[in-house]
């Protein structure tokens, strides 16, 4: 079955480490989509790609993150210098349009510590 | 600010009951509303969604009732069953965003 997968599913980082998470989505999908999701919360929208066009980064939270797509399928979500703050389940998700239902991926949990 | 407020946090039933539980909003831009049902270590995935030109959809066990001039929505599960046991998000969106707004979720439990 080839849905959203995420690597690595589980991430341990130090305050101040780098983190890189990755995102491949359905083959063929031209939209992908990371989102944010706060223990006991429901995902935040961080940012919005089309193809390798990055259409949206309003929830981005900081200038210390950061996201590509350059070929327009896999993803990449970096985040740099990271916080306790930023401990949290970062999900993608992928739709076959801009509108269309989105599939999401089972998520990257992150700790800060 | 919360725009898509769900209650209640959690909810436990019986096999066999019904699971009810509540969204409402407050963008009247809002013109698209899916559920989510996330189990343990699963991203969400779309359930059932409903569009404000309907009062009610229904799919299988799972039904939406939408009440627009209260702009509340709620989802409704017939005939609980233990591996219906899942966290469960309202979300809202508008035409003009692909973006939903997510509520903070219910945790459902179902006891066999």
């Amino acid at each position: 079955g080839a849905g959203v997968s995420q690597s690595p599913r589980y991430k341990v980082a130090k305050r101040g480490q780098d983190v890189a998470l990755r995102c491949d989505p359905i083959s063929g999908h031209v939209s992908l989509f990371w989102y944010q999701q706060a223990l006991g919360q429901g995902p935040e929208f961080l940012t919005y790609f089309q193809n390798e066009a990055q259409l949206d980064k309003s929830g981005l939270p900081s200038d210390r993150f950061f996201a590509e797509r350059p070929e327009g399928s896999v993803s990449t979500l970096k985040i740099q210098r990271t916080q306790q703050e930023d401990s949290a389940v970062y999900l993608c998700a992928s739709s076959s349009g801009q509108g269309e239902t989105q599939y999401f991926g089972p998520g990257t949990r992150l700790l800060v510590l | 600010q919360q725009q898509v407020k769900q209650s209640p946090q959690s909810l436990i039933v019986q096999k066999g009951g019904i699971s009810i539980i509540n969204c409402a909003y407050e963008n009247t831009a809002f013109d698209y509303f899916p559920w989510y049902q996330q189990f343990p270590g699963k991203g969400p995935a779309l359930l059932i969604a409903i569009r404000p030109d309907v009062s009610e959809k229904k799919e299988g066990r799972f039904t939406i009732s939408f009440n627009k001039s209260a702009k509340q929505f709620s989802l409704h599960i017939m005939d609980s069953q233990p591996g219906d046991s899942a966290t469960y998000f309202c979300a809202a969106r508008s035409g003009g965003s692909y973006i939903p707004t997510f509520g903070r979720g219910t945790s459902l439990i179902v006891h066999p």
